[in-house]
């Protein structure tokens, strides 16, 4: 079992849907980190949270950390949110999940 | 600021050659690290460093070389390419192991 899992490995939303992505770590860390990979793109992080929430324009991002799991939500989904999206457990280094495809339809 | 830059965007070898993926970063970061990324596996940590002149492995670091003379530099090298090393690989840096990473924009290197 991979020490980091997110689900599902692939989505396909239509344009203005509201899109959740599941974390799940067994590891214990400091941080947990959710990253943007566009196709045949570099990696932008868009956050590292260690308790509660953040909320950057439509994106939100959870944490509860006595169940060691994290939600990304992504509101008013648009095409351009099209992308993997990556997230990764901050121990003494980091470890990511495979990463959830999303495709959004217009 | 350019960030993290990586040199080249592409590479073809062929086995047993050698090579060196170059990073830069203008952030004066002290954390640095590489990682290969493969379908279905995921990011994965080859060598990382905290500083100038410390250096450590990760994950999957055989058949790779680091050095960091400088806070800036942190190339990566393919000493005898191998057909299991053609990947995507990524260099990152950030104030310290527990800051926000920064990455380049990969290399995709193919070993024939």
């Amino acid at each position: 079992k991979n020490e980091v899992e997110q689900s599902p490995q692939n989505l396909t939303a239509q344009e203005g849907e509201f899109i959740t992505i599941n974390c799940s770590y067994s590891v214990g860390i400091s941080a947990l980190h959710w990253l943007q990979q566009h196709p045949g793109g570099g990696i932008v992080s868009l956050f590292m949270l260690s308790s509660g929430k953040k909320k950057h324009g439509r994106l939100i991002a959870t944490i509860n950390i006595q169940e060691k799991h994290s939600s990304l939500h992504i509101t008013a989904s648009h095409p351009r949110d099209s992308a993997v999206y990556i997230c990764a457990a901050q121990g003494g280094k980091l470890i990511f999940g495979q990463g959830t495809e999303l495709s959004v339809k217009p | 600021n350019a960030g993290v830059t990586q040199t080249p965007k592409f590479q073809v070898l062929k086995t047993g050659q050698s090579m060196t993926l170059q990073c830069a970063q203008d952030m004066n970061h002290e954390y640095m690290s590489w990682y290969r990324q493969d379908p279905g596996m995921g990011l994965r940590l080859i060598h990382y460093s905290v500083g100038a002149g410390i250096t450590d492995q990760g994950e999957v670091p055989n058949g790779y070389n680091v050095s960091r003379s400088t806070t800036e530099d942190f190339p990566l090298r393919l000493l005898s390419a191998a057909p299991s090393q053609t990947s995507v690989y990524f260099c990152a840096s950030s104030y310290s192991n527990h800051n926000e990473q920064f990455f380049g924009p990969g290399t995709r290197l193919t070993v024939l």
